[in-house]
């Protein structure tokens, strides 16, 4: 099947910080990605849909100032946390269906492990 | 707004044994239903995809069954090895985003 890439695996930064999460498809044109976040024991949670080349669709409750994502390109779409906070420890995961199989199985990136201290 | 629930939340099983994994959703109105393996701390990997014009999928040990107008899809394991030990998710898609059950977590005791 195909493969969606997501870097890092897993990252610890200080409160108050930015970091960014990729999420590539690595053998296919993605125009629209996930964002899922997952708190433990929980089961995945949609924050938003990233478009390629336009704004991305946030989930209710979801604060979009927070959770930045860029799509500039058929294969790449990033997910940045901004000023983080303890709270926002979490596993995030992305996936992305491929167009050109004509259904919509999707395919999850590793996911991340972020820990915010 | 859909709903997805999966029955049991835990099952804890000898190896070898037959089990059947549960899940229901609220709104027949879906594109397909995934079937997921998650181990702890790790992503997802795709076990089954049914289409919704379909009524079930196999792939060696499972084998996943969909009956939409009912709402519900088991995902049935055949002699089941500790390896399997894992949570499994189901979800069902509207052909855009997925809506995730809570999954069921699985022990299989060698």
């Amino acid at each position: 099947g195909a493969v969606v890439s997501q870097h890092p695996s897993w990252v610890i930064c200080k409160s108050g910080t930015s970091v960014k999460i990729e999420c590539r498809s690595l053998d296919f044109q993605a125009t629209t990605m996930f964002w899922y976040r997952q708190f433990p024991k929980q089961s995945l949670m949609l924050m938003a849909t990233s478009n390629e080349g336009s704004k991305a669709t946030y989930e209710q409750g979801v604060e979009k100032d927070k959770f930045l994502i860029n799509h500039a390109s058929l294969t790449l779409s990033t997910l940045t946390v901004t000023s983080a906070h303890p709270e926002d420890s979490s596993f995030y995961i992305c996936s992305a269906s491929d167009p050109s199989t004509g259904n919509t199985e999707a395919f999850f990136g590793q996911g991340t492990r972020l820990t915010v201290v | 707004k859909q709903e997805v629930t999966q029955i049991p939340a835990a099952l804890s099983v000898p190896e070898g044994e037959n089990l059947v994994l549960n899940c229901s959703f609220t709104d027949s109105a879906i594109y397909n239903l995934q079937w997921f393996r998650q181990d702890p701390g790790k992503g997802l990997t795709s076990l089954l995809l049914i289409q919704s014009s379909q009524r079930e999928q196999t792939s060696g040990r499972l084998n996943a069954s969909l009956d939409k107008s009912s709402g519900r899809s088991t995902l049935y394991i055949a002699a089941s090895q500790p390896g399997d030990s894992a949570t499994y998710l189901c979800a069902v898609t509207d052909g855009q985003n997925f809506v995730f059950g809570p999954g069921t977590r699985l022990s299989v005791l060698p």
